[in-house]
């Protein structure tokens, strides 16, 4: 696509429940990384992929927090048993590749509400 | 550890007027550097991106510079304008191809 598409835009969930946020990125970009940014704070990184593959899952929160990518394209976060604090938006960026000489592309992200 | 810091964290300015705003890291080994932009509520947009063999870009009335040597960018906006307000950020890229962000400047224009 012409940008980087996240769904949904708004969500609001009960504590407990368990939510699923997708993003599709730009076609034939390869690398993709989901971000977290809290209100007032910054952007906290959380994963990010090369193709399928997530060599880097250090930045996710806890064990609630799981991410998968198919196909080299559309990724999914996923969040378990939601919490008040993984109220956020989440954001997701993708880039040709990893290798540092492209830009990133952001989504517009996902509000997510935990209440 | 990498660490970057934006000064100002906010800035009011009356239109027209031309602006710096400075990003700094403590370690001088960024690959590469980008600035974007906020509004509120809303995803980010990339204004410039300077790469690693560069110094700096421009792009309308905005220019970005990077001295890798110091561990400083500033972006400098000409000619301020009210749609100018938003929260401008700077991510380097470091040795591990990960962006390392500032906290951002936010910026407001008067008319």
């Amino acid at each position: 696509g012409a940008g980087v598409s996240q769904s949904p835009s708004n969500k609001v969930t009960e504590k407990g429940k368990d939510v699923e946020l997708r993003c599709d990125p730009i076609s034939g970009h390869t690398a993709l990384y989901w971000y977290r940014q809290s209100l007032g704070q910054g952007l906290e990184f959380l994963i990010y992929f090369q193709g399928n593959s997530a060599p880097d899952k250090s930045g996710l929160p806890s064990d609630r927090f799981s991410a998968e990518r198919t196909g080299g394209s559309v990724s999914t976060l996923t969040i378990q048993r939601t919490q008040q604090e993984d109220s956020a938006v989440y954001l997701c960026a993708s880039s040709l590749d990893t290798g540092g000489d492209y830009g990133y592309t952001f989504g517009s992200g996902t509000r997510l509400t935990v209440v | 550890k990498q660490e970057v810091t934006q000064i100002p964290a906010a800035l009011s300015v009356p239109e027209g007027e031309n602006l710096v705003l400075n990003c700094s890291f403590t370690d001088s080994a960024i690959y590469n550097l980008q600035w974007f932009r906020q509004d509120p509520g809303k995803g980010l947009t990339s204004l410039l991106l300077i790469q690693s063999s560069q110094r700096e870009q421009t792009s309308g009335r905005l220019n970005a510079s990077l001295d890798k040597s110091s561990g400083r960018s500033t972006l400098y906006i000409a000619a301020s304008q009210p749609g100018d307000s938003a929260t401008y950020l700077c991510a380097g890229m470091d040795s591990n191809y990960q962006l390392i962000w500032g906290a951002g400047t936010k910026l407001i224009i008067k008319p």
